[in-house]
């Protein structure tokens, strides 16, 4: 049983504000992932960490901004939200050579 | 570079039919494959997996075989259910360097009563 958890499941905001899309697992992994799903469902991998304190951006350039302070928890933040950024955002964390875990996801509407 | 080709959809069955989603793949080095299923309203779930040639991965009736020789991983299914309908994603990883999971655009697959 996966245990990855992503709040909130479902935002809407307005144009310009400052949010935080949490992630958080319960398992120890040592890597997480953040992927953006379009509407026409491909995946692009925009973050993702190997440890605490360690961040790399991924193969889609994104205008967000990840941290790793806990090994459980890796937040996505978006310090001015734009209609662009409207998407499904998808948390991933994996151990070592494992099955990769996907969290439920969170769909963001920017008006 | 690495990629997964998948192929394309929407995928519309009847119920009972015989499944067959194609997946090519090409890699640096040897992968290890995936197939993951999205349902609706829902995040990925591992649905089989292979991690040398000429294994077979299987799962709730599914079936996908790792052939090297044709870098292929087809998803198949010899009775769908109205369950299965469901996104599919094939993907690959090779667990050396970046370690990044490598998907397929994916195929939406629809069964009908």
């Amino acid at each position: 049983e996966a245990d990855i958890y992503q709040t909130p499941r479902y935002l809407v905001i307005g144009t310009g504000k400052k949010i935080t899309l949490e992630c958080s697992q319960t398992m120890g992994h040592d890597k997480m992932y953040w992927y953006q799903q379009d509407p026409g469902m491909e995946l692009h991998l925009i973050h993702y960490s190997y440890g605490v304190n360690s961040t790399e951006k991924g193969d889609l350039s994104s205008e967000s901004t990840v941290s790793r302070i806990r090994t459980e928890h890796f937040p996505l933040t978006l310090e001015s939200a734009r209609p662009s950024h409207t998407s499904q955002y998808l948390c991933a964390s994996r151990e070592g050579r494992g099955e990769q875990f996907f969290g439920p996801g969170t769909r963001l509407t920017v008006l | 570079g690495n990629s997964v080709t998948q192929m394309e959809g929407p995928v519309t069955l009847s119920e009972e039919a015989f499944l067959t989603i194609n997946c090519t793949y090409t890699a640096t080095g040897y992968p290890s494959l995936f197939w993951y299923v999205q349902y609706p309203g829902e995040g990925l779930q591992l649905l089989l997996k292979a991690t040398k040639a000429d294994d077979k991965g299987s799962n709730k009736g599914f079936e996908a075989t790792y052939r090297k020789e044709t870098t292929s991983f087809h998803l198949e299914k010899g009775s769908v259910q109205v369950s299965d309908s469901a996104v599919y994603f094939c993907a690959l990883i090779i667990l050396q360097g970046a370690q990044k999971l490598v998907f397929g655009q994916g195929t939406r697959l629809t069964i009908n009563p």
